[in-house]
């Protein structure tokens, strides 16, 4: 089944505790992208990688990093979290960005 | 900075009614032109994208056009059912953009049988 793979689903974690979540395709896309969704602000993107080995930075990047050694992997790490990371994460992809978007199941993270 | 802006913000519809939303985005260097249908609780899910002025595109009841000379995307909702009930999202990619998608705020359509 095709599909986008987010984990953890949830996470509450501390102030200051490395993080990563992971999101993985299996349908040999070749753009990817993170996403935040906080209320009446709708998705804004984190990262986006246009292919391996290539990322680039979306509207809100800082607190965060991401890398694209392969093709189906985008994972997104909090090296420091802070609880204005708290917020609903979407990682998504498609063949090109003249493709539609798949969308993960999202991951809700709070930072306390 | 690119901007993306959806209206109305809200729309209460009744059911059997028709309606139509709008996405306005900068007409320079225009690549593409997405429209997703989002329900609560769940993830974004593709409507349509459209890359040339002019493209319509349909699915169902709702169909979309675009004018990417004056900035525009219209997405429309023939006769609304309550499952209709969703925020649709815009996002939009140029060449300024760095191909990035810039997306809106979203317009939420509440259908009332």
């Amino acid at each position: 089944e095709a599909q986008v793979t987010q984990n953890p689903r949830y996470l509450i974690t501390v102030t200051g505790k490395k993080l990563t979540v992971t999101c993985s395709q299996n349908m040999n896309h070749e753009y990817m992208s993170w996403y935040r969704q906080d209320p009446g602000l709708g998705l804004r993107q984190i990262y986006y990688s246009m292919n391996v080995e290539v990322t680039d930075k979306g509207d809100v990047p800082e607190g965060y990093k991401v890398s694209r050694k392969e093709k189906r992997n985008f994972p997104l790490i909090l090296e420091s979290p802070s609880p204005n990371q708290t917020s609903l994460y979407f990682c998504a992809s498609s063949f090109r960005v003249r493709q539609p978007q798949h969308f993960g199941d999202g991951t809700r993270l709070s930072i306390l | 900075i690119l901007n993306v802006e959806q209206s109305p913000q809200s729309l209460h519809v009744q059911e059997g009614d028709s309606t139509n939303f709008t996405c306005s985005f900068p007409s320079s260097n225009f690549y593409a032109l997405h429209w997703y249908r989002w329900e609560t609780a769940k993830s974004p899910e593709a409507l349509f994208v459209m890359t040339l002025n002019g493209d319509e595109k349909k699915k169902g009841r709702i169909s979309a056009t675009l004018n990417t000379k004056e900035g525009y995307s219209y997405l429309y909702i023939k006769g609304s059912q309550p499952e209709d009930s969703a925020t649709y999202l815009c996002a939009f990619s140029s060449g300024d953009s760095n191909y990035q998608l810039i997306w809106g705020a979203g317009t939420k359509l509440i259908i009332k049988p």
